[in-house]
């Protein structure tokens, strides 16, 4: 199985600034066939399910604020949320689906 | 709109069975994968399978291959999962989330979910 590491943990960032969050996976998740990269992101509240921000690794489901980018290719990969706000408080996963389907562990990010 | 629509809370005692149901509306049910994804209280995301609606086909994590069963009931757009010999680290939230669809190919990110249901296993 292919395994899904993020960093940090936990990300405190102040109202306003960039946050960053890092997803490295074992093996890469690049499809040469498309070069496609089998890779996305999600944000969970507390109390609610995911749900999709990023794919394709970095583009951005309909809906979403131009504040979320994703970017990276291969095995490295980031989340970028250019201007913190309130609402962006929760935890965020990277997910691959090139092989199987596997979860980062999450990562939570709160207002410092 | 698409709505995905879970069935209620549940405990179980250890050794038991759980079936839980996932009624969708807003889109049509034979086009897409249907997948489910199950959170432990305070945990992460763990894939445990899919399946097509349009076939009944499914393919399921390793961990979960011998207790675990999908089916569908496309007279009324919905899919269930049920998950046998329940043991007490089985207590979690479970999810079913729709794959995005292009061009009748699924692939595996998801764009809606349902609401969740937990699962609590307990004697």
């Amino acid at each position: 199985d292919i395994v899904m590491t993020q960093s940090p943990d936990s990300l405190d960032v102040s109202l306003g600034e960039r946050a960053t969050i890092n997803c490295k996976s074992s093996q890469s998740v690049l499809y040469s066939s498309n070069n496609k990269n089998y890779l996305a992101w999600y944000q969970q509240k507390p109390g609610q399910p995911p749900k999709l921000l990023i794919y394709w690794a970095s583009t951005r489901e309909s809906g979403v604020p131009d504040r979320f980018s994703g970017s990276g290719s291969g095995t490295d990969f980031t989340l970028t949320i250019s201007s913190l706000q309130a609402e962006d408080v929760a935890v965020y996963y990277c997910q691959q689906y090139y092989s199987s389907h596997t979860f980062g562990q999450g990562t939570r990010l709160e207002i410092k | 709109q698409v709505q995905l629509v879970q069935s209620g809370a549940e405990v179980k005692k250890p050794g038991a069975s759980v079936k839980v149901s996932c009624k969708t509306s807003g889109y049509t049910f034979t086009g897409y994968y249907m997948h489910w994804v199950r959170q432990a209280p305070g945990q992460g995301l763990e894939w445990m399978g899919w399946i097509n609606p349009d076939t009944g086909g499914t393919n399921f994590a390793q961990k979960f291959q011998v207790r675990v069963t999908m089916t569908r009931d496309t007279s009324i757009s919905t899919v269930n999962m049920e998950l046998s010999s329940l043991i007490s680290d089985d207590t979690a939230i479970y999810y079913c989330a729709r794959a995005h669809s292009i061009g009748g190919y699924s692939y595996g990110y998801y764009d809606y979910w349902g609401q969740g249901t937990l699962v609590t296993v307990s004697s």
